[in-house]
Formats: C-alpha cells, sequence, structure tokens
C-alpha cells in the first residue's frame, strides 16, 4: 500500500505571498489533518478534514486554511506568508484511531 | 486544554544501555495514546497505540506501557539505529491529537 505522499517537497517563498500545499493520504482512509513543525514549538495541529469537512481546528490564524476533495486529496493554503511560518508542514492520513504521516513539506519564507 | 510532557529533552545512551522515556498526560478522555519515532528531515512514523492502563506493546528493542496518567517507552539494548527522536501524542474526545515535544535519543557504538 502507498503510503502518504505531499507535493511539493521544499518550497522557498518571500514574505507576503501564498503557497499550497498538496497532501494524498493513503488508500481508503478519509482523514486527513495537518500540523506545523518547527523546532521552538514542536508539532502542532492545524487542522482536520473528514469526508471533506472540517471536523477540528488548532489554534492558528486565518491565513491558514484548508480542504478536502472527495477523493480525500487535500490542500492546506497560507495566505500573507510571514517569516515565521517557515516549517515542516506535516499531512497525516488516518484509517481508525491511528494518524499515518507523510515527509512534509519544508517551507522556508525570505 | 490536554498536555503532554516528555522526559527527558535528550538521552545519550551507549550502545546495549537499556533506559526508559516518560509521558505524563492530561486529556479529557482518553481515545488512544500514540508512540511515534522522526529521523531528522522525515514525517513521525508510527511505533504503538495504547487504550487502557495495564496495556503493553512491544516492537523489536521497544516496549511501550501505559497508566492512568503516564505512559513509559523501554529502550533495551538499543543500537545505533534507534537514534531518533521519540514522540508521544493523544487523542481526545473531541479526536484532537496533541503532541509532547519529544525525547531525542542518541546512541552511541
Amino acid at each position: 500500500k502507498a503510503g502518504v505522499t505531499q507535493t511539493p517537497r521544499y518550497l522557498i517563498k518571500t514574505r507576503g505571498q501564498q503557497v499550497t500545499l498538496s497532501c494524498s493520504p493513503i488508500s481508503g482512509h478519509r482523514s486527513v489533518s495537518w500540523y506545523q513543525q518547527t523546532p521552538g514549538q514542536g508539532l502542532q495541529f492545524l487542522f482536520e478534514y473528514f469526508s471533506e469537512t472540517q471536523r477540528n481546528k488548532g489554534n492558528f490564524p486565518g491565513r491558514f486554511s484548508g480542504r478536502q476533495f472527495s477523493n480525500s486529496r487535500s490542500e492546506m493554503n497560507v495566505s500573507t506568508l510571514e517569516l515565521g511560518d517557515s516549517a515542516l508542514y506535516l499531512c497525516a492520513s488516518g484509517g481508525g484511531n491511528e494518524q499515518f504521516f507523510g515527509p512534509g513539506t519544508r517551507l522556508t519564507v525570505l | 486544554e490536554d498536555q503532554v510532557t516528555q522526559s527527558p529533552e535528550a538521552l545519550r545512551l551507549q550502545e546495549g544501555e537499556s533506559s526508559s522515556l516518560n509521558c505524563s498526560y492530561t486529556v479529557s478522555g482518553l481515545r488512544g495514546l500514540f508512540w511515534y519515532r522522526q529521523d531528522p528531515g522525515k514525517g513521525p512514523e508510527f511505533l504503538f497505540t495504547l487504550y487502557s492502563a495495564g496495556e503493553e506493546k512491544e516492537k523489536e528493542r521497544l516496549k511501550a506501557t501505559l497508566t492512568k496518567k503516564e505512559s513509559f517507552l523501554h529502550i533495551t539494548a538499543p543500537k545505533p539505529e534507534d537514534s531518533a527522536t521519540y514522540l508521544c501524542a493523544v487523542r481526545s474526545n473531541d479526536y484532537k491529537l496533541s503532541f509532547g515535544a519529544g525525547t531525542t535519543v542518541t546512541v552511541r557504538a
């Protein structure tokens, strides 16, 4: 079974720009969660989608948004990028209680 | 608010020197406690799920245990390839997953 895939793997943007990250979950999984990981804050929950509906949301500003498509693929968008948005963005796919992570997208904001 | 605290922050072991990592938690209704391993620059790799106090899970040199307030990850006779950051997470009744800051384990040959 193929694992969770995330594209792109690396991204460099400048302040003020926007970015869209993509995640394809494990086949059959209907839940997709997004996390931000930084050295100082660790893994922080952004949001979770289940069957195209946002089921949970973390404590991030409205610049961070996401959506899930009917094939369970998900996208995350960050608008008006700030330097502090530089991080590893991880997507996790769930078919039950466990979550399985993708390799992440490394976003650098200059 | 759910809280997960891991200790120690870092652990340096000699190959073969067994040790334990601690994860203490407060959560509104535990739907599962999870252990992950993360290598630098990669996504976390799922290791174990524990659901109720007294439960134990084993995989190779790793063994996870659970009480009502904490979980331990025991590493028996570690090898250099066990070097990684080990993350603990809890899922609460609202399905949110909260992670600890992790314990970075370094095993020297």
